[in-house]
């Protein structure tokens, strides 16, 4: 089972530029969410989704723009990067919408480096 | 809101040692806890967790955390640690409010293990 994928897993960037970090996941979960994680800040919400066509903010939303088309795909989008997004993302997914009892499963990440 | 605080950095200890790897929580409601394990290079998961019922919590690779409500506290410990405990532990909170999506994530305690 592939579980959560993300792609690419390494990223340089000019300040500027923009890119998009893939997410999917196979396990049919509803809700699906990016975070990012910096050296003693452990991790921070950046967006998240309960369902295809439905997105919120997380706590570090600023600089990054998600959409949820299917209940597969959780893309993120950087649209002109920033030295300060230089950081490794996480997509993580889970099945429970209610409570939020349920287990996150990670995906291994993708470091982006912005120059 | 609700907010998670890991007393340790890093915590060294010698092999065969036991650790106790410390997080303190803070939340008007009740709340569910976690303890996630990164390990190099990898992404985070499933340690154990505490939704409801018995304080002591027991989960995969022979750790176990207890949930003290009086002091806010939810601390992980294993009795003899392993060179393969090497990683990065993370402790984070939800709540069973309806609609709660966000898990919040203390800054990591890094664990390292010495021969």
């Amino acid at each position: 089972n592939a579980g959560v994928t993300q792609t690419p897993k390494f990223q340089v960037l000019k300040t500027g530029q923009s890119m998009t970090l893939q997410c999917a996941q196979d396990m049919n979960h509803e809700y699906m969410s990016w975070y990012r994680q910096d050296p003693g800040m452990g991790l921070r919400l950046i967006h998240y989704s309960v369902g295809a066509g439905i997105t919120d903010q997380g706590e570090v939303p600023n600089g990054y723009n998600v959409s949820r088309s299917t209940t597969e795909d959780f893309p993120l989008r950087l649209l002109s990067a920033a030295p300060s997004q230089t950081s490794v993302y996480f997509c993580a997914s889970r099945q429970s919408l209610a409570g939020g009892n349920g287990e996150l499963f990670f995906g291994e990440g993708s470091r982006l480096t912005v120059l | 809101a609700q907010s998670v605080t890991q007393l340790d950095s890093q915590v060294p200890v010698f092999e065969e040692a036991p650790v106790e790897l410390r997080c303190n929580y803070s939340s008007s409601v009740s709340v569910y806890l976690f303890w996630y394990v990164q390990y190099p290079n990898q992404g985070l998961q499933l340690l154990l967790k505490y939704l409801s019922g018995s304080t002591l919590v027991k989960g995969i690779n022979g750790f176990e955390a207890e949930f003290n409500k009086s002091q806010t506290s939810f601390h992980l410990r294993k009795p003899s640690v392993h060179i393969s405990d090497t990683a990065e532990y993370f402790c984070a909170v939800s709540t069973p409010r309806q609609g709660a999506q966000k898990l919040v994530f203390g800054q990591g305690t890094r664990l390292t293990i010495n021969p």
